[in-house]
């Protein structure tokens, strides 16, 4: 099956500074890669996606980048704000990532 | 609009009790719909999905079982709790026909077996 890697597990940015999440996949045939948002006792929800036929995509503050031949993936927030503080979740299709926990200190 | 909604919120249980989990989700038919399990302080672990009525599929061998009886109904079931059962528990529902696409939620069950 689909094995999904995800570092760092903890990240600590400073208000303002960007953060970067990364995620790597074993199975070459995965072609949806979500990404999800769950602040503390709450339901996981979908901050953007990508499919593997483009390179990168960007919402607002928020990218995410493929590399398919590398088999990676990441999560760019630029412009961090103390309520982006919540874990994240990188998935390929239905298999998660452990997860970061992602704190923004005013 | 499409809702989902997943009971109880929490819930406390001994070891060697029986569990019974219900999903269920309105304003769309024949979903694909999914149970997770979540850890203290990890990811998701996927264990069943379902495409139908009466069609499950287990992603890992476990104490747990699934049952969809109706079109927007799953459950999940144990016959006997363990220790290692506890944790939070996440129905979720994807757009029918179609796969690789976003998942919603369910707002979860924590359960907690002692």
């Amino acid at each position: 099956g689909e094995n999904v890697e995800q570092h760092p597990s903890t990240l600590s940015v400073q208000e303002g500074d960007s953060a970067v999440i990364k995620c790597t996949y074993s199975d070459s045939a995965s072609n949806y890669f979500p990404w999800y948002k769950q602040e503390l006792g709450k339901r996981p929800q979908l901050i953007i996606d990508i499919r593997s036929n483009v390179g990168e995509k960007k919402d607002q503050r928020i990218a995410v980048t493929l590399n398919k031949t590398a088999k990676h993936f990441s999560l760019h927030i630029t412009e961090t704000q103390p309520e982006d503080s919540a874990v994240y979740f990188c998935a390929a299709s239905l298999f998660f990532g452990a997860g970061t926990r992602l704190a923004v200190h005013p | 609009s499409q809702t989902i909604h997943q009971w109880p919120a929490t819930l406390v249980q001994p070891v060697g009790s029986p569990l019974s989990l219900e999903c269920t989700v309105e304003g769309t038919s024949n979903p694909n719909l999914y149970w997770y399990r979540q850890a203290a302080g990890r990811g998701l672990q996927l264990l069943f999905y379902s495409v139908g009525i009466g069609q499950i599929s287990s992603e890992v061998p476990q104490n747990l079982s699934a049952s969809r009886p109706q079109d927007r109904q799953f459950i999940l079931s144990s016959k006997k709790l363990l220790l290692s059962d506890s944790g939070f528990y996440l129905c979720a529902w994807e757009v029918t026909g179609r796969t690789n696409e976003k998942l919603f939620f369910g707002s979860g069950t924590q359960l907690s077996v002692l």
